[in-house]
């Protein structure tokens, strides 16, 4: 059964500063890799898609990268703002039920 | 604006009632799915739907029914059956294994 892991579970950085956030999974037999953001009672806005065959998305200060053999994602966050501050969650496709298995998410603050 | 619709916002259940999420998309999208998500934890699946007239139980399905009878709806019930059901209840569509969309979510309540 695929298993996603996001460490930390919760971040707080200043304002202005680069950040990594870490997603890993089990099974290495993914679609896609899938980076969402959600604010405080809201529903998931996506961020970057990563087809299984890319190494790596960027879209803005973001840039996504994936390591499939290693069954590891990483989110860049580049010059930190406090509109940054959500949860970010992973999510890998699953084969054959077109499911996705999603991480708890790492909840991040950034400080003025 | 294309889009996923879940309503209502808020609902609050008694014991022993029955209560309907409305789930609706204009995305023209296949997929459809239902997720459950709890606090400081990720999205668990209840059921999905890849095809009208078709659909498929997820992890965690027990106390939950849903239909699909039109492309663009996907309603989802939760039944007296359901011990545990308050939670925020998140539907989302997608076209083959793309980018999946999310609604805005609903929460409910058991008083």
């Amino acid at each position: 059964k695929q298993e996603v892991t996001q460490i930390p579970a919760a971040l707080s950085v200043p304002e202005g500063e680069n950040l990594v956030l870490n997603c890993s999974f089990t099974d290495s037999a993914i679609y896609n890799l899938q980076w969402f953001r959600q604010d405080p009672g809201k529903g998931l806005t996506s961020l970057l898609l990563i087809q299984s065959s890319q190494r790596e998305q960027t879209s803005g200060r973001l840039n996504a990268s994936l390591d499939k053999s290693s069954g590891r994602s990483t989110l860049y966050i580049a010059a930190s703002q406090p509109g940054d501050s959500a949860t970010y969650l992973c999510a890998v496709s699953i084969p054959l039920r077109n499911d996705m298995r999603f991480g708890a998410g790492t909840r991040l603050t950034v400080k003025p | 604006d294309g889009g996923i619709t879940q309503s209502p916002k808020y609902l609050f259940r008694k014991e022993g009632q029955n209560v309907t999420l409305s789930c609706e998309q204009n995305l023209n999208h296949d997929a459809m799915y239902w997720y459950r998500q709890d606090p400081g934890q990720g999205l668990r699946l209840i059921y999905y739907s890849q095809i009208v007239n078709d659909f498929q139980k997820g992890d965690i399905a027990e106390g939950y029914s849903v239909s699909r009878e039109k492309k663009e709806s996907f309603p989802l019930t939760v039944t007296s059956a359901q011990k545990n059901p308050t939670a925020f209840y998140l539907c989302a569509s997608r076209r083959g294994s793309n980018t999946i969309y999310f609604g805005e979510g609903s929460w409910l309540t058991v008083v």
